[in-house]
């Protein structure tokens, strides 16, 4: 089982749209959770990142984590045809010899059309 | 402009050959990653290093090898050895230890082997 799982889609909207993206993750010792957009031939740039449970809003963006259900989301609001994207979410290992390790989810490719 | 210059942005290889893929920055960053990015996989960390002469495997470290003789660059290079090097390859860079501390990516490199 990886650790961070993802439905890669495609997944494609109207603009507007609320968008969900989500993740699920197995191991109980991941405390931050990172959401990067990846534009097509261009590296993932990060979006936002989040601790433990609760939400965190950035304009359109919102990411919420819950703890219990080892659930991860990203929701778009007023969706726009620049948010189309790969969307990856990420956890970093602690400590130890896995410095700075980031465990990927595979990535949901959003098309928003217009 | 700090950043990540991966450089080229294609490269073609035969079977059998090894290729050298470059990073620099100028972030003055101590870390550095490459990570592999296939269709549907997300990234996959290949080799870190958290220091100059310093390197780690990562969780796909087979088939390829690395150096880091400056603080700036991180040069990655695919043996003969790797089974299957058609991917993406991203390298990126970290400012410090905090856990939340996001990775920066450059825009990676596409090599196809055939």
């Amino acid at each position: 089982q990886k650790e961070v799982e993802q439905d890669p889609g495609p997944l494609s909207v109207p603009e507007g749209a609320i968008v969900s993206l989500n993740c699920t993750y197995s191991n109980s010792a991941f405390q931050y959770f990172m959401w990067y957009r990846q534009y097509s031939r261009k590296g993932p740039e990060l979006l936002m990142y989040t601790y433990s449970s609760g939400n965190k809003e950035d304009g359109r963006f919102t990411a919420q984590v819950d703890k219990s259900s080892k659930y991860i989301s990203l929701f778009i609001r007023d969706s726009q045809p620049s948010d189309s994207a790969t969307y990856l979410c990420a956890s970093p290992n602690a400590g130890g010899t896995s410095y700075g390790k980031l465990t990927f989810g595979q990535g949901t490719i959003l098309t928003v059309h217009p | 402009d700090g950043g990540i210059t991966q450089s080229p942005k294609y490269l073609f290889r035969k079977e059998g050959q090894n290729v050298t893929l470059s990073c620099e920055q100028n972030l003055n960053h101590d870390a550095m990653y490459w990570y592999r990015q296939d269709p549907g996989q997300g990234l996959r960390l290949i080799y870190y290093s958290q220091i100059v002469n310093d390197f780690q495997k990562g969780d796909i470290a087979e088939g390829y090898s690395v150096s880091r003789e400056k603080k700036e660059s991180f040069p990655l290079t695919v043996t003969s050895a790797q089974k299957n090097p058609t991917a993406f390859y991203l390298c990126a860079s970290r400012a410090d230890r905090a856990i939340n501390s996001p990775l920066h990516f450059g825009n990676g490199t596409r090599l196809t082997v055939t």
